[in-house]
């Protein structure tokens, strides 16, 4: 079956850690980019950037540097989205999902809650 | 504040017709295919149009795309109760180098 399966939802303190996992499944994982995308509470969906699954370069939107890190590990066929010192901003819905073309987004993961809370 | 305009929300009733348009510019809708997607609450979105208007398998054929300039339409009919949902048009930006998303539209299905 071809799928993106997200990890489960994290509950953080501010200033920690967090890494969100997204395993392709029944498809070629190198080839297609994965982007990531972000929905706040209330919010609408806002585009993070996306890896090259071939080269593993990562590319990021304005709003997501410095503190955002995408990665991958092919041999498990899995991206991943690294957001350290986190902030109560940075709850929402994190979707990884698969880019047949440029913002095409056929495939997309069932999405991961991030909460920030002290 | 979103690159794409979209009206925040349309309404109409079961069986009807209803537009939802994507308003950009020549760096993004003008010079880059537009998709569409559908977010029902609590699950992931689905890809309803790619390429301005070209409907994946599986994906009614009650759902249309077009695009004319710098703007983009998505067209529903036929409306079903289950078709509540928001709706994002999306596209590349050329100018910032950037995916950029409308800001939703919330449909209600009367």
């Amino acid at each position: 079956q071809v799928q993106l399966v997200q990890s489960g939802s994290e509950l953080k303190r501010p200033g920690a850690s967090v890494k969100v996992s997204c395993k392709a499944s029944g498809y070629t994982f190198t080839g297609p980019s994965i982007n990531w995308v972000r929905q706040a509470p209330g919010q609408g969906l806002e585009w993070m950037g996306w890896i090259n699954t071939i080269t593993g370069n990562p590319t990021y939107a304005q709003d997501f540097t410095g503190r955002f890190v995408f990665s991958l590990d092919t041999s498990v066929s899995t991206t991943y989205l690294q957001i350290d010192s986190l902030k109560a901003d940075d709850t929402a819905v994190y979707y990884c999902a698969r880019d047949r073309a440029t913002i095409d987004f056929d495939l997309w993961g069932q999405g991961t809650l991030v909460t920030v809370s002290s | 504040q979103s690159v794409l305009t979209q009206p925040p929300s349309v309404s109409a009733a079961p069986g009807q017709k209803v537009t939802i348009s994507c308003s950009g510019s020549s760096s993004d809708i003008g010079n880059n295919y537009v998709s569409w997607y559908q977010h029902l609450p609590g699950a992931a979105p689905k890809r309803l149009i790619y390429a301005n208007d070209k409907r994946p398998s599986g994906i009614p054929d009650r759902f249309s795309g077009s695009k004319s300039g710098t703007s983009a339409t998505l067209a529903i009919t036929g409306l079903q109760t289950g078709d509540e949902a928001d709706y994002y048009c999306g596209t590349w930006d050329s100018s910032l180098s950037a995916g950029v998303f409308g800001g939703g539209t919330k449909l209600t299905v009367l």
